[in-house]
């Protein structure tokens, strides 16, 4: 079973809208939160990553939510762009499982221009 | 892709017959992994390295088998393949000093008839 739950499977947004992807754990010992993400015939890309330490962090137009308490965190892709249209994937590492990343099972996101 | 090669980048073999995938890098990173995409599924390890002949297994090990005899490649065995073992083949790398983040090769796509 997925250690990590991942929400929606794809949205579609007008460009300037905001999607949001949503991902749960229930494994408290994770203590990395990254993003990938992946277009069409290339490998992942790290986009973003928190730790549980702080509420929220912001790169370029992505931003993180992090709810420990519900152990839920989210992406946030704001003034969306049509170049934003790609797959993204949340995970989570911890050091008692030599760093391995669970990964959620992915969410496409069309923007449309 | 972060120093990462991927060889072959695609192939097609009929069930029964040995596939050997090979993953080599160029940035002297300690821990390798080999991921499978699947539609549904996210990513899903098959197995990594810590270092040279240290390997173990993830969560989809079954089938598959690693070598790593030199820091800057590591492969992926499948002794019998089957069509199950159709799928994107993702190779993975992270450095000691950093070992959350991972790095993504471009993949192998891998079709077995």
């Amino acid at each position: 079973q997925q250690q990590v739950k991942q929400s929606p499977q794809s949205l579609i947004v007008q460009k300037g809208g905001i999607p949001i992807i949503n991902c749960a754990y229930e494994n408290t010992a994770f203590d990395y939160f990254p993003w990938y993400q992946q277009f069409p015939g290339k490998g992942p890309a790290l986009l973003i990553a928190i730790r549980p330490d702080v509420s929220e962090k912001k790169e370029g137009r992505f931003t993180i939510s992090f709810n420990k308490s519900a152990k839920q965190f989210s992406l946030h892709i704001m003034d969306s762009q049509p170049g934003d249209s790609a797959t993204y994937f949340c995970a989570a590492s911890s050091p008692s499982n030599d760093y391995k990343l669970s990964f959620g099972a992915g969410t496409t996101v069309t923007v449309r221009a | 892709d972060a120093g990462i090669t991927q060889s072959p980048r695609h192939k097609v073999t009929e069930t029964g017959t040995p596939v050997t995938l090979r993953c080599h890098q160029t940035e002297n990173h300690r821990y390798m992994y080999w991921y499978r995409q699947d539609p549904g599924h996210g990513l899903r390890l098959i197995h990594y390295s810590y270092g040279v002949k240290d390997t173990d297994k993830g969560e989809v090990s079954d089938g598959y088998s690693v070598s790593r005899s030199k820091t800057e490649d590591f492969l992926l065995t499948l002794e019998s393949a089957t069509s199950s073992q159709t799928s994107v083949y993702f190779c993975a790398i992270s450095e000691t000093g950093n070992p959350y983040e991972q790095y993504f090769g471009p993949g192998t796509r891998l079709t077995v008839t």
